[in-house]
């Protein structure tokens, strides 16, 4: 069965620098979602779009941004990266329906030097 | 707001043993109740969940959980685990909204299986 498809799935950079993360969902998903992930720790959600309209908000800094399209993929966008962006961002896909449930890409490890 | 409690954050078990971690959940409306798997260095995977019906789910590779509306917990529970089973699991919450909800996930319980 088809997954939730990251790139990449690896990020070096320097301060300050920028980052474009991309998901494409599983087929027929309309919902996305981003999630972070620090070291040893649980991840936090930081947004999320449905049928291409952003549908919650959650701790994401003012230097994130992000969309969907039309094809339903996502992007996160990251500008003025910090030491502290360092972290696995995961999205999930799900289609809304009584039993939504989100399914998990492979994670973008990005890592600020 | 919503939260999840995982009160064990690491548990070392022989192959063999048997297996619960607890999870409870402070929301008291209408949720939906997750158990996530994380094998070391891979992504979320889903072993269960729980939507509505019968409050005993199964999932895969032999776990099963149990909602308890009255104690708002979703222990997960294995009956034999394996050396396979080492990594690290997360329970999460969403509210049952019809509409797209984030999860709230508990801060995980790294689980250890010896030899």
């Amino acid at each position: 069965a088809a997954g939730v498809i990251q790139s990449p799935r690896h990020l070096i950079k320097e301060k300050r620098e920028t980052a474009t993360l991309k998901c494409y969902p599983i087929p027929r998903h309309d919902t996305v979602y981003w999630y972070q992930q620090g070291p040893g720790q649980d991840p936090q959600f930081l947004i999320s779009f449905y049928e291409k309209m952003q549908s919650d908000k959650g701790s994401i800094p003012d230097r994130f941004s992000a969309q969907q399209f039309s094809d339903y993929h996502s992007e996160l966008n990251m500008s003025s990266l910090e030491l502290g962006d360092s972290a696995l961002y995961f999205c999930a896909s799900s289609q809304l329906d009584n039993t939504e449930t989100q399914y998990f890409g492979p994670g973008t490890r990005l890592l600020v030097l | 707001a919503q939260s999840v409690s995982q009160h064990n954050h690491h548990v070392i078990l022989s192959e063999a043993a048997s297996l619960e971690l607890g999870c409870n959940y402070s929301y008291g409306g209408t949720v939906n109740l997750f158990w996530y798997v994380q094998y070391p260095g891979q992504h979320l995977q889903l072993l269960l969940k729980y939507f509505s019906g019968d409050p005993l789910v199964k999932g895969i590779k032999g776990f099963e959980a149990e909602f308890i509306k009255s104690k708002f917990s979703f222990n997960l529970r294995k009956p034999s685990v394996q050396w396979s089973d080492t990594a690290e699991y997360f329970c999460a919450v969403n509210l049952n909204t019809g509409t797209a909800s984030k999860l709230t996930f508990g801060t995980g319980t790294r689980l250890q299986v010896t030899l």
